[in-house]
């Protein structure tokens, strides 16, 4: 049973164009969520975070949305560019256990020149 | 500040063999984390440490244990070692202390068991 579900297993982009990946999740447990960049090779790179008492989070290019009553976040890169090409995972925590990650399986973003 | 290592950074063993891999946090993080990664299941949780102390544990069977040592150092173990056992095993560290519960990533031991 996948607590944690990314369904678009790909995603190209335009550089300059915003990127959108999506993930949605079952587990009403969960209260904290991430997203994590990885490159072939690398271990994953935390990007950004929010907790569920927030809607929005920015970080530069990169932007969560949490929509609790439908168990959605996205995370939006603008404007993205060739070095964001990698594959994103998000990633869910409840709180009484913050460092057992639950990781969705992935969507491969490209981002075209 | 140096990011988490990870050795060996590949290692090749023979079913029913054990196996011992080490990873070395971020330096003043107290928390070690370690997760699989296969193309069937992805990334799951195999268990956390902190202070010597196993505090959450994933739904892995026994073959798979870990300790972690007074300098936050962490090792994890498996026995009898099966063809599914072959992964990436990544080790993440993280500052145990207020709200932070980002964790940072070492690359990673790639296991095949033949």
């Amino acid at each position: 049973d996948q607590q944690v579900k990314q369904n678009s297993p790909s995603l190209s982009v335009q550089e300059g164009r915003i990127s959108i990946l999506n993930c949605d999740y079952t587990n009403s447990m969960f209260d904290y969520f991430l997203w994590y960049k990885k490159y072939p090779a690398e271990g994953p790179t935390f990007l950004i975070s929010i907790s569920s008492i927030k809607d929005k989070n920015e970080d530069g290019r990169f932007t969560v949305f949490l929509n609790k009553s439908a168990k959605h976040l996205s995370l939006h890169i603008v404007p993205s560019q060739p070095g964001d090409s990698a594959v994103y995972f998000c990633a869910a925590s409840p709180s009484g256990s913050a460092r057992q990650l639950t990781f969705g399986s992935g969507t491969q973003l490209t981002v075209l020149p | 500040k140096a990011g988490v290592t990870q050795t060996p950074r590949y290692l090749i063993k023979t079913r029913g063999q054990q196996v011992t891999l080490s990873c070395s946090p971020i330096s003043g993080h107290r928390s070690v984390s370690w997760y699989q990664q296969t193309p069937g299941q992805g990334l799951q949780f195999l268990f956390e440490y902190f202070s010597e102390t196993q505090r959450n544990k994933g739904n892995f069977p026994g073959r798979f244990s870990g300790r972690q040592f007074s300098n936050s150092r962490s090792e994890m173990n498996v026995s009898t070692l099966e063809l599914g056992d072959s992964a990436l095993y990544l080790c993440a560290s993280s500052y145990h202390g207020g709200p932070s519960y980002e964790q940072y990533f070492g690359p990673g031991t790639r296991l095949t068991v033949t």
